[in-house]
């Protein structure tokens, strides 16, 4: 059964910092990997989609990596700002569920960014 | 890009009440949406899986009498959760599939949450 876990919980950092989310995921046989934030209250924003054969994603100021090997994915965000005080939430489709294509969520990372 | 929305935002009901929500892809034609469910501060959990013209899938523990889904056509799907009781208040997201986007990348659009409270 996949399983998608995010560290840390919970992050509060000071404006500027480069910082890191990592996305670890225990079954390799997935579609593709995807990043969401989300405010509070609302839905999700889509942030950034890799696809299984691709190893990052650029957009901005974030940076998606993908090993799919080691079951690992990070999410860089560059010069943070306190607008990027969210939860950012990672989700795989994993490959052995064929034609389901379903979505399986990780835990998320709450993000605050004093400014 | 792709947008669904969700009708309504937001809904406060009487308990034992039946509740319907709307999840509709507003520019591609989806022969499959999700539902998912989401309590405060905890992540997204996948309830069903609406697909077009046949009976939805539900993931254990998901009781179907009690959430029904309808895909009747090929831009919506609703959510409707019947006798309704405090313990069924959450955020409910539906995500939609365009089968027919440019280089298989299968992703999901999703809508912007339905949040329901039960009183």
């Amino acid at each position: 059964k996949q399983e998608v876990t995010q560290i840390p919980a919970a992050l509060s950092v000071p404006e500027g910092e480069n910082l890191v989310l990592n996305c670890s995921f225990t079954d390799s046989a997935i579609y593709n990997l995807q990043w969401f934030r989300q405010d509070p209250g609302k839905g999700l924003t889509s942030l950034l989609l890799i696809q299984s054969s691709q190893r990052e994603q650029t957009s901005g100021r974030l940076n998606a990596s993908l090993d799919k090997s080691s079951g690992r994915s990070t999410l860089y965000i560059a010069a943070s700002q306190p607008g990027d005080s969210a939860t950012y939430l990672c989700a795989v489709t994993p490959m052995r569920i064929s034609g389901t294509y379903k979505y399986i969520f990780g835990t998320g990372t709450r993000l605050k960014v004093l400014a | 890009g792709a947008v669904v929305s969700q009708h309504p935002s937001r809904v406060i009901c009487k308990s034992g009440t039946s509740v319907k929500i709307e999840c509709r892809s507003l520019d591609f034609q989806a022969t499959t949406m999700f539902w998912y469910r989401q309590f405060p501060k905890k992540s997204l959990m996948l309830m069903a899986t609406s697909n077009e013209g046949s009976k939805a899938t539900y993931e254990q523990g998901v009781e179907k009498d009690k959430f029904l889904i309808n895909h009747a056509s090929l831009t919506l799907s609703t959510l409707t959760v019947t006798s309704a009781h405090p313990e069924d208040s959450s955020f409910y997201i539906c995500s939609a599939r365009d089968p027919l986007q440019a280089g298989g990348y299968n992703e999901q659009f999703f809508g912007p949450g339905t949040r329901l409270t039960v009183l």
